[in-house]
């Protein structure tokens, strides 16, 4: 079975600085695939980045990256230049060889303020 | 863009009653999910299914019949709706199994 771990239950950041969210995953397959998604406050939920287990590159998308460390089971989610709109919850999440759906963590809450 | 459509918006049930959540996707896409969401468990897959008319058990299927009538449908069905099945239903769509999924609004399930 597999498990997604965000320790941080919320974060709050000023305007235009960097955060950094912390996850933790387990899986027992050797090739996996790691999301990141991004909760409104209005419920809807939004597709970030993502991260194949088997690319050693970290994945970066506009001011969204990812700070993978395969052998520490984490996946690190990095926002520059944070905006007020960035406010939300995060939630990593991974899927294994199978496609058989995703297992998400609890998600962070991110607040940013001016 | 991809368009997840979920109906009803939110929906009061009584227990023991029967609740059909319906989904609909424009997309053209295989694959499609049910998740649901409470606080403190975060999003949890209960079906999913990768083609029409077949359908398989997620994590947490107990309780929940799917139903994949054609590409673009999936329908959660709640036989005898319980009190631990209130929570917010998300439906999403994939075009691979492991692509990314874009979900719909949610539905907001209150069983009384």
């Amino acid at each position: 079975a597999q498990k997604v771990t965000q320790t941080q239950t919320s974060i709050s950041v000023m305007e235009k600085t960097t955060v950094t969210m912390d996850c933790v995953y387990e899986t027992q397959d050797s090739s996996y695939f790691l999301f990141w998604y991004k909760q409104t406050a209005s419920g809807e939920i939004v597709f970030l980045i993502r991260q194949d287990s088997y690319k050693k590159e970290n994945a970066t998308v506009g001011h969204y990256s990812l700070n993978f460390q395969k052998p520490k089971s984490s996946i690190g989610l990095i926002i520059t230049a944070t905006q007020i709109e960035d406010s939300a919850v995060y939630f990593c999440a991974i899927m294994n060889n199978y496609a058989q759906g995703l297992t998400f963590g609890l998600g962070t809450r991110v607040s940013v303020f001016p | 863009e991809a368009a997840v459509t979920q109906s009803p918006r939110s929906k009061v049930a009584v227990t023991g009653g029967k609740v059909t959540l319906s989904c609909h996707q424009t997309n053209n896409h295989d694959y499609m999910y049910w998740y649901r969401q409470d606080t403190g468990h975060g999003l949890r897959l209960i079906h999913y299914s990768y083609v029409a008319d077949s359908t398989e058990k997620g994590d947490i299927p107990d309780g929940y019949k799917a139903s994949r009538p054609s590409q673009e449908n999936f329908s959660l069905i709640l036989e005898l709706a319980s009190l631990s099945q209130t929570a917010v239903y998300f439906c999403a769509s994939s075009s691979q199994g492991y692509a990314e999924q874009f979900f719909g609004p949610g539905t907001r399930l209150t069983v009384l």
